[in-house]
């Protein structure tokens, strides 16, 4: 299985920092057909999960461009540049390339 | 707009089964696989399995092959999924995810208790 390893677990920030959080695969991620299929996740407390970055880098409808996603092969990161206070919850990773499809741990935000 | 529809809060004894259903609106059920995840506190998320309403045909982690079941009911445009044998492990949120992993349900809190 493809182990998805996400850096930090806990990430304190400041309103208006930039975050960036990592999240490493045991496997390159990048399919037979060329795509990689790695996604970003923003789950609120009390919420489901909610698609932010799709195949690395695009934006799902409605994100706003304070989001971003880049990397390739085993190591993608997602920054969020001027956090804010909506931005805060629990961020995951999610690789759809190998079966059984598999998750990070999880980042959470958190004000400092 | 796509809407995934999860059934309510269950509590159920050890031993037995349960079965979660998901209402999907808003898009052509049959065109897109439906997944289901777990989320627990345990183990975090973890992806069951999915199943293809066209065809019904399904593929399953090997961690939960003998642990669910997955169907759909393609005049009501609802997956199901049962759960069997349960323990105080299977005790998590269930979700039902579309095929891009793009729109989730609201999760079913399943709770095995004696």
């Amino acid at each position: 299985d493809a182990v998805m390893t996400q850096t930090p677990l806990s990430l304190p920030v400041s309103l208006g920092d930039q975050a960036s959080i990592s999240c490493r695969s045991s496997q390159s991620l990048e399919n037979s057909n060329g795509n990689t299929y790695l996604n970003w996740y923003l789950q609120k407390p009390g919420q489901s999960p909610q698609l932010l970055i799709y195949r690395v880098s695009n934006r799902f409808s409605g994100v706003l461009d304070r989001f971003s996603g880049s990397g390739s092969g085993t190591d993608f990161t997602l920054k969020i540049s001027r956090v804010e206070a909506e931005d805060l919850g629990v961020y995951f990773c999610l690789q759809v390339t190998h079966v059984p499809y598999t998750f990070g741990g999880g980042t959470k935000l958190e004000i400092k | 707009e796509v809407q995934l529809q999860q059934s309510g809060p269950e509590l159920v004894k050890p031993g037995a089964s349960v079965k979660i259903s998901c209402k999907a609106s808003g898009y052509s059920f049959t065109g897109y696989y439906m997944h289901w995840v777990k989320q627990s506190h345990v183990k975090s998320l973890e992806w069951i399995g999915r199943i293809n309403p066209y065809n019904g045909a399904t593929s399953y982690n090997q961690n939960f092959k003998d642990k669910a079941s997955l169907t759909v009911d393609k005049s009501s445009s609802t997956a199901y999924m049962e759960l069997h044998s349960l323990t105080s492990e299977d005790s998590a949120v269930y979700y039902c995810v579309r095929y891009d992993f793009d729109y989730w349900g609201q999760g079913t809190t399943l709770t095995v208790s004696s």
